[in-house]
């Protein structure tokens, strides 16, 4: 069995300024976790994924995250917010036999304001 | 290279209705997958095809649901009859390899039944 909490449903944060978004998840087994991004009136894109390597890894647009296991977390930063990084970021798990059915967490809406 | 297409974005249909959803996955994925996002709670798997088979429909609510794959390019997921809970976004993706969870996704079908 697999779950992820993303623990804030919004954050806002000013240009320039640095974003976090955080993700706790459970996994019965060594779990790949990925960060999706979706845009308005787009698809779901994927901005990075850690599958047991490195434990921090770097995504597009400048997004990072650290797989930290002792704290079941992964969380994602960017040291600094662009406007078009509004969006909303949905922490993911996968894992086992089945890791093509993932487990998506709640959502986390990112308001950027001028 | 043209990603996961998916029509219509918008469908309002009354409750007994019936509703088809299509998505063209990217040319060459063998495997195909439908989630769900209903209002107000997690995006969740339903199936995965790999070319015109059913691998896994674990994920499917009940058999109002019929997902179709035929000649293993485009997929169809037909909703009949139509109730008010299955107001949603559904959402396709693709993906070459089984494994990795590395999936491809439409814009997603906003689906509201009234």
């Amino acid at each position: 069995a697999q779950s992820v909490t993303q623990l804030d449903s919004h954050v806002s944060v000013s240009e320039g300024t640095p974003v976090l978004l955080r993700c706790n998840y459970s996994s019965s087994y060594s779990p790949s976790l990925f960060w999706y991004v979706q845009h308005p009136n787009k698809g779901l894109q994927l901005l990075l994924k850690y599958t047991s390597a490195a434990t921090l890894v770097k995504g597009i647009n400048g997004f990072e995250a650290e797989f930290k296991k002792s704290e079941t977390s992964f969380h994602l930063t960017k040291p600094s917010a662009h406007m078009s990084d509004a969006a909303e970021y949905f922490c993911v798990v996968s894992g086992g036999f089945n890791d093509y059915k993932l487990s998506f967490g709640a959502g986390t809406t990112v308001t950027v304001r001028a | 290279e043209a990603g996961v297409t998916q029509f219509p974005s918008h469908s309002v249909i009354e409750k007994g209705q019936t509703v088809t959803l299509r998505c063209d996955p990217i040319s060459g994925h063998d495997n195909l997958y439908w989630y769900r996002r209903v209002m107000g709670k997690e995006i969740k798997f339903l199936l995965h095809f790999v070319k015109e088979s059913k691998q896994d429909e674990s994920g499917m609510p009940n058999n109002r649901f019929l997902a179709e794959r035929t000649g293993g390019t485009y997929s169809t997921l037909k909703v009949q009859p139509a109730e008010l809970e299955d107001s949603g976004v559904y959402f396709c993706a693709s993906s070459q390899e089984r494994r990795g969870g590395f999936l491809y996704f439409g814009p997603g079908t906003r689906l509201t039944v009234t």
